[in-house]
């Protein structure tokens, strides 16, 4: 079956440090991945996303690339802000059979103090 | 606008009773989607239907019922409320079925069970 696993948090961080947030997973066939993300107390916003293999995603200065020899996609970004404290979710989608569904990683809590 | 929206925002209730979430998107999508998180953020399906057809149904107790009365709204009814159902449950809908086709989601429904 698919699966997410991303690198266990909570994550803290001073102003303008370097993020990188882990996420390996596992799937059949040709998956998209995605990364989300909650701010405290609101449902989730697509981050970035790729659809195929070495598609980079970017968005608000956040990037991953979609690497299929190590099933990995990566969330970076060079200068984390006070306003990216949330939680981020990596997540796979596929297609065909029973697949229609997200498959979420637990999470990866980051602080990014003052 | 508001893309997805649920009623209501805070649901508290004893155990027992019944309750129902609704779930409107205004986006024009075919699919639509229901998902639990629990205390611990994880996140995970509970049911999905395109077309009002149900094509996702994971292994969620018979007292969930979910009801797509037409293509733009997706109810959550629950019977026999139980403690461990206390939870954030957020409705998700997508333009169709494709594996690169994001999810936008709701604000969440935080139910709690006393």
């Amino acid at each position: 079956g698919n699966s997410v696993t991303q690198m266990e948090g909570p994550v803290t961080l001073s102003e303008e440090a370097f993020l990188t947030i882990n996420c390996t997973y596992t799937a059949t066939g040709y998956p998209s991945l995605f990364w989300y993300v909650q701010y405290p107390g609101e449902g989730l916003q697509l981050l970035l996303k790729a659809t195929k293999a070495d598609d980079k995603g970017s968005n608000k200065g956040f990037e991953a690339t979609y690497r299929k020899e190590t099933t990995s996609f990566h969330l970076e970004k060079g200068s984390v802000q006070v306003s990216d404290s949330a939680v981020y979710f990596c997540a796979l989608q596929n297609s065909g059979g029973s697949n229609y569904k997200l498959t979420f990683g637990k999470g990866t809590l980051l602080t990014v103090n003052p | 606008d508001t893309a997805v929206s649920q009623t209501p925002k805070y649901l508290v209730t004893q155990m027992g009773n019944d309750k129902s979430i609704k779930c409107e998107q205004n986006l024009g999508h075919d699919t639509m989607y229901w998902y639990k998180q629990d205390s611990k953020k994880f996140l995970k399906i509970m049911f999905s239907y395109n077309n009002k057809e149900l094509i996702i149904n994971e292994t969620v107790p018979n007292r969930f019922s979910p009801k797509s009365p037409d293509k733009a709204h997706l109810n959550l009814h629950i019977n026999s409320l139980e403690l461990g159902d206390s939870a954030v449950y957020f409705c998700a809908s997508s333009q169709d079925l494709a594996s690169r086709d994001t999810q936008y989601f709701g604000p969440g429904t935080r139910l709690t069970v006393l």
